[in-house]
């Protein structure tokens, strides 16, 4: 069985810089073809797709976000982080991980999510 | 804005088919065979119900579809039944650059 579960902080103030946390299992990041991606989804508004990173540590980021996201990976604790700087409150958003699933970008399953409130 | 057009609520009946669309460009949708289709519960992470535009993973009723012609690609829900009842959201392939684009998602409501 394959499970997702995201960990982080709940509040951050603007200009912060937010860490989040994948915890995986069910599957392997050093096995060819596996992915992990991050998606958020701001209050009753859309999925936005972050970031992406694949087991041989290709990463690929949002054009609209890249130059404030990191991807990394840690084999060994089945885990993936996400950072994410300057923190505003436009980012206050429930923010999922996702495994890659087939050939293609397709995600499932998903973590449960996490809500990250951006505020003073 | 979010990159890939979908209606913002469609609705049916118990028993009708209804199919939600979602509209991109020659850069994503048109593009590549790379579409999913996603079902969210109130308070739920989304659900894979269809991937690369029509192939459905397994466990997934039969009753969902998916097809593309051009731009825009399509989920058709036959048979609908109240669990149906959610938001959908399509997500596409954009190339190296833009890499994944998602849909603003429609709300499916089953009268």
């Amino acid at each position: 069985q394959i499970t997702l579960k995201e960990s982080g902080p709940t509040l951050v103030k603007p200009t912060q810089t937010l860490t989040l946390t994948c915890t995986f299992s069910g599957f392997s990041l050093s096995t060819t073809g596996v992915g992990v991606g991050w998606i958020r989804q701001p209050p009753g508004k859309a999925l936005e797709w972050l970031a992406l990173i694949y087991w041989d540590d290709d990463k690929r980021y949002s054009p609209s976000l890249k130059s404030r996201l990191t991807i990394t990976k840690d084999t060994s604790k089945n885990q993936v982080v996400l950072t994410m700087t300057n923190m505003d409150p436009v980012d206050t958003a429930t923010y999922s991980c996702a495994r890659l699933y087939g050939s293609g970008t397709s995600f499932d399953p998903w973590g449960q999510g996490t809500l990250v409130t951006v505020s003073s | 804005q979010s990159a890939l057009t979908q209606p913002a609520s469609v609705s049916g009946s118990p028993g009708q088919s209804i199919t939600i669309s979602c509209t991109g460009t020659s850069g994503d949708v048109g593009g590549y065979k790379y579409v999913s289709w996603y079902q969210q519960h109130p308070g739920k992470a989304p659900k894979l119900v269809i991937f690369d535009v029509t192939e459905r993973p397994s466990g997934v009723s039969n009753r969902f579809s998916g097809s593309k012609s051009a731009n825009t690609a399509s989920l058709t829900i036959s048979g609908l039944q109240a669990e149906d009842e959610a938001d959908y959201h399509c997500c596409s392939y954009a190339g190296s650059s833009t890499f994944v684009v998602f849909g603003g998602g429609t709300k499916l409501t089953v009268l």
